[in-house]
Order: structure tokens, then sequence, then C-alpha cells
């Protein structure tokens, strides 16, 4: 079974620059998570996508930061413009269905992303 | 959100138990008990999920305290694999992440 595919898996900007990351979620997972992890830390959620409907963008920076789930399964996180702290690792992760507790998340290798 | 309480930092000998404590006093009735890992320069790995009873799997064993308020991961073997920072997470709906205990294992 494919994983959860990420690109790309390094990318270096200046700041006030824009980028943005692609994720490929396991075929058949309705349910999508972007996470932001600042080195030393646990993994922020950032957005979650239920189909490509929006489940939970409340910890989204939406001044900067956006993101989009077309058909329901690839999605894409945009920064614009980027800030020295966006410095981090962003981490895709999908899962079966409507993000109940007792089911498993899997995740991406992420993309490290540093803003100079 | 629910938290949790786990040690910075344990450390272990190749090939002994390996005993990963978690506090969670505020756990509701609704809150799974979710174990992620994540290996140096990957994302976070499903270890083991609980609600109530102590579950048992391929990588690892929990045992949930009958009141619920504290769990213990168990790695039965450890290997250099192994290390790696584990999470103790308490789940309705988000997978909420603290700092996890970061395992360190000596050959």
């Amino acid at each position: 079974e494919a994983g959860v595919a990420q690109s790309p898996r390094y990318k270096i900007i200046e700041k006030r620059q824009s980028v943005a990351f692609w994720c490929n979620p396991i075929s058949g997972h309705a349910t999508l998570y972007w996470y932001q992890q600042i080195l030393g830390q646990g993994p922020k959620l950032l957005i979650q996508f239920q189909n490509n409907g929006v489940v939970d963008d409340s910890q989204l920076p939406k001044d900067r930061f956006s993101a989009e789930r077309l058909k329901g399964v690839d999605s894409t996180l945009k920064i614009q413009p980027a800030k020295l702290e966006d410095s981090a690792v962003y981490l895709c992760a999908s899962s079966s269905t409507s993000g109940t507790g007792f089911e498993k998340l899997f995740f991406g290798s992420g993309t490290q992303l540093s803003v100079l | 959100d629910a938290k949790t309480t786990q040690p910075n930092s344990m450390e272990s000998n190749e090939e002994e138990p390996v005993h990963l404590p978690c506090n969670h006093s505020t756990i509701s009735g609704t809150d799974y008990i979710h174990w992620y890992r994540q290996l140096p320069s990957q994302g976070p790995e499903y270890v083991i999920h609980g609600l109530t009873s102590n579950v048992n799997n391929r990588m690892a064993s929990l045992a949930i305290a009958e009141d619920r308020k504290s769990s213990t991961l168990i790695l039965h073997r450890a290997t250099l694999r192994d290390a790696a920072v584990y999470y103790c997470i308490l789940r309705y709906d988000k997978l909420i992440f603290g700092t996890g205990t970061r395992l360190q294992v000596f050959p």
C-alpha cells in the first residue's frame, strides 16, 4: 500500500517570498490533515479536511496561510508571504474516516521549510 | 483538549523491556489513548491505541490504569530502531501532540 506522498522534501526561501507544499494522501482516505512541526516541538494541527470541505482551521494563520483540497484527493498548503518563524517541517496526514477517536493517522515524511 | 504528561527523555539498553509512562488525569470517557512515535527525519508513525482495556499488537503493548488516569506503553525488547520520540495523545476527534518522550537505546 502506497503511503502519504509529500513534495518537495526540502525548500529554502527568503522571507516575504511565497511557497507551496503538495500532499497526495493514501487512496480512499477521506480525511486529510496538515501539521506544522517546529524544531523541538510536537506537530501542531493547522487544518483538517473531510473530503474537500474544511472541518477545522482554527489554528491556521489565515492572513498568510491557505490550503485547498480539490476533488477531495490531493491538497496544497501555501504560505504567502513567508516569515522567519514559518521555518518548520510541514507534515501531511490522512485517515480513512471522519476523524473519530479510534482510527489511526498515516503521516508523510514532511517538507522541511527554511525561511532566510 | 485533555492534556498528557510524559517524561522528557528515557534511556534503555538494547533487548531490554521499556516502559514509557503517560499521565492524563483529565481524560474524559470518550477519549481514546493513542501512542505515536517519530523516528528522526520522518513523520509520526502510529504505534497503538486503546480505550479501557489493555491492548497488544506486533509493535507494543498498552497498559491502561483502571481509572484511566494513566497509561504505559511497553516495548518488550527494545532495539536500536526503537530510538524515537514517543507521543501519548488523548483523542476524541483531533490528534493533538505534546512534546513526547525521547527514547534513547544503547547497544
